[in-house]
């Protein structure tokens, strides 16, 4: 079952305008990451934000975690046609031992129009 | 640092028939992930292998099957090919498979069953 749920599914934005993407999961987490995806190719990793943290920043991305609501938020600045994609997260469950499992989310598919 | 490798990038083959992919993990991660991409099921879990023992395994039929090698590269293997196996799938490499590092993924093969 996916762990994590993006919201929205789909978003439609101009050049130069801001994109949030919220999601949600349902366990307790050890970190939450955030992936692009273009057009069906491998996902590239964006940023990874641990449970002990509740803002990271790089570049122009800025991601937020509240872990008593169990949800994450994406946010995009200043967006660029280039940023077209879809965006997943990804959880890491507290509870996975010493293995590695991470459980998607359906993704938010960006378009940025120019 | 080279990134994740995947070979072959497509691959096309028939019902019934079985399927070997690789990948070679960012030198130096020891952990390697499988996951396997549709439009209906999305990103799913298939397996993690940590210095060459299987850590953890997807709700998958015992049909797909995976090893890791000395060298930390895998090979996954789908025997007995049917229709729905047609997918992406993904390889994520970390470094030590720990909770806290980050997983970077390759390109991914693609596969069409006919």
């Amino acid at each position: 079952s996916q762990q994590g749920e993006e919201d929205p599914q789909a978003l439609s934005i101009q050049e130069g305008e801001n994109a949030t993407m919220n999601c949600s999961y349902k366990t307790s987490i050890n970190n939450l990451q955030w992936y692009r995806q273009n057009s069906g190719r491998g996902l590239v990793h964006l940023i990874l934000i641990r449970s002990n943290e509740r803002e990271k920043h790089s570049g122009r991305l800025r991601v937020t975690l509240d872990t008593s609501k169990k949800s994450s938020s994406l946010l995009i600045t200043a967006s660029r046609a280039a940023d077209t994609a879809s965006y997943f997260c990804a959880t890491d469950a507290l509870s996975g031992g010493s293995n590695y499992k991470l459980t998607f989310g359906k993704g938010t598919l960006l378009t940025v129009n120019p | 640092k080279a990134g994740v490798t995947q070979t072959p990038r497509y691959l096309i083959k028939t019902r019934g028939q079985q399927v070997t992919l690789s990948c070679s993990p960012i030198s130096g991660h020891r952990s390697v992930s499988w996951y396997q991409q549709t439009p209906g099921q999305g990103l799913q879990f298939l397996f993690e292998y940590f210095s060459e023992t299987q850590r953890n395994k997807g709700n998958f039929p015992g049909r797909f099957s995976g090893r890791q090698f000395s060298n930390s590269r895998s090979e996954m293997n789908v025997s007995t090919l049917e229709l729905g196996d047609s997918a992406l799938y993904l390889c994520a490499s970390s470094l030590a498979g720990g909770r806290r590092t980050e997983a970077f993924f390759g390109q991914g093969t693609r596969l069409t069953v006919v």
